[in-house]
């Protein structure tokens, strides 16, 4: 059975990082593209980052490049997205979501919140 | 910068039928776009209802269908449901860091 097990949310200043786990269970991380959406509170959801089977090459949308990194740990099978220079508006609920091939998005997680605040 | 617009708002009655639509900033809809479809109700992670166009998941209800209808991705419900009532997101690949949500569609069962 597939799950994804968010976790590494919380609150922190401006300039501030953190760290987001996404731990799947019931398939290897690696087989898989995987991507990370957000949301900010009352609003939509917003692509922020993928990595793509087979070629692990790895995108990210124009509000967070230069910022945000994605690693896998292949051992734990979990995926991580490294938030480094947080702003304000990078305030949101963020989910990772398990892709089948090419957007073809199936599994998300429970979602994590990350609140930016002074 | 491409903008993917959904209707913001819908109702329908119990046991009718809707369709809600994704358009593109850049042009007409097509397939190679893969367009998604995922339901998200009040508190709870979105849950993927229509990948690649028309494709259902295995927890994906039969009176849920997807289509490519008019340069525009659609999805629709047919015989709505009361749990139905949920906010509705679109999604469009365009190729390499361009993946685009689309605004949401609220959709009220009345």
């Amino acid at each position: 059975q597939v799950h994804l097990v968010q976790s590494g949310g919380g609150v922190v200043q401006p300039g501030g990082s953190l760290r987001l786990s996404c731990t799947a269970s019931g398939f290897r991380l690696p087989d898989y593209s995987m991507h990370w959406v957000r949301q900010a509170p009352g609003k939509g959801l917003e692509w922020v980052a993928a990595i793509w089977f087979p070629a692990n090459n790895e995108d990210y949308g124009e509000p967070v490049k230069g910022r945000f990194t994605l690693s896998r740990d292949n051992s734990d099978n979990t995926l991580y997205l490294q938030m480094n220079s947080l702003r304000v508006d990078d305030t949101a609920m963020y989910y990772c979501a398990r892709d089948i091939s090419r957007l073809e998005i199936d599994y998300w997680g429970q979602g994590t919140l990350v609140a930016v605040s002074s | 910068q491409t903008v993917v617009t959904q209707e913001p708002s819908l109702t329908v009655s119990p046991g009718g039928t809707v369709t809600l639509t994704c358009a593109s900033s850049t042009g007409p809809v097509t397939r190679n776009y893969f367009p998604n479809w995922f339901q998200q109700k009040p508190g709870q992670a979105p849950r993927t209802l229509i990948y690649s166009t028309n494709k259902k998941h295995s927890w994906t209800p039969a009176r849920f269908s997807g289509s490519v209808l008019g340069g525009k991705a659609a999805l629709t419900l047919s015989g709505v449901q009361p749990e139905d009532e949920a906010e509705y997101y679109c999604v469009l690949y365009y190729g390499g860091a361009r993946v685009v949500f689309g605004g949401g569609t609220k959709l009220t069962v009345l």
